[in-house]
């Protein structure tokens, strides 16, 4: 595997139901972002991990619950969404060591909730 | 508060019709500005940063410029494979990791 992975690539649940989202990167980053991409709206970051410290919360509600076990892995949990959490879920990460750190996207979750 | 404006929201171009897309930005202290493509279904895929005003960056049929208020992507001669939504975002200085983005135009190259 290479770059940013995510799984899964698609995923429909119940208002009710708790599930996860993975992301892992192979690139030797030690900042993985999780953003937030719904129709006709620009890209919302919600969390930010540096070196598996979470350094950023935009806001989100608490029904989104991060967790960064090491710098390769970060996990969404997703627990009694609404439908207007229905959206695309990116993974990014980057590295902090240089002054301009690029943010390399992974495929994304394709997330409906019913 | 940081700010990405792009323009147009959508293009459709003739293959071989050369165009260029608008980002306008308010930033306190730009550190960068990226380009990035996104196809349908997909992730954004990195293509470009500029660091300062008059960099311009190329790769194969886009080239990326910036001045102290916009930045614009050229697209020579676009082929149809070209058609995506291009995004533009801004990096603050003291803004830590974030990222600031617009909408994106989405670009679809006919034959």
């Amino acid at each position: 595997e290479t770059g940013v992975t995510q799984t899964p690539r698609h995923l429909v649940m119940g208002m009710t139901n708790k599930k996860s989202l993975k992301c892992e990167q192979h690139l030797g980053h030690n900042a993985m972002y999780w953003y937030k991409q719904s129709a006709k709206k620009p890209l919302e970051l919600m969390f930010v991990y540096n070196f598996k410290e979470q350094t950023e919360n935009n806001s989100v509600p608490s029904r989104f619950s991060p967790e960064c076990p090491n710098s390769s892995h970060l996990f969404l949990h997703l627990h009694t969404l609404q439908p207007e959490d229905s959206a695309l879920y990116l993974c990014a990460s980057s590295s902090q060591r240089g002054p301009m750190e690029t943010q390399y996207f992974g495929p994304g979750t394709r997330l409906l909730v019913l | 508060e940081d700010q990405v404006t792009q323009s147009p929201e959508a293009l459709r171009l003739q293959e071989g019709e050369s165009s260029s897309l608008n980002c306008s930005y308010t930033v306190s202290g730009l550190r960068g500005l990226f380009w990035y493509r996104q196809d349908p279904g997909k992730g954004p895929e990195f293509l470009f940063t500029l660091y300062s005003a008059g960099e311009e960056k190329e790769k194969e049929r886009l080239k990326a410029t910036l001045t102290k208020k916009e930045s614009f992507l050229h697209i020579t001669a676009p082929k149809p494979e070209d058609s995506a939504t291009y995004l533009c975002a801004v990096q603050a200085g003291g803004g830590g990791n974030k990222l600031t983005f617009g909408t994106g135009t989405q670009l679809k190259v006919e034959l």
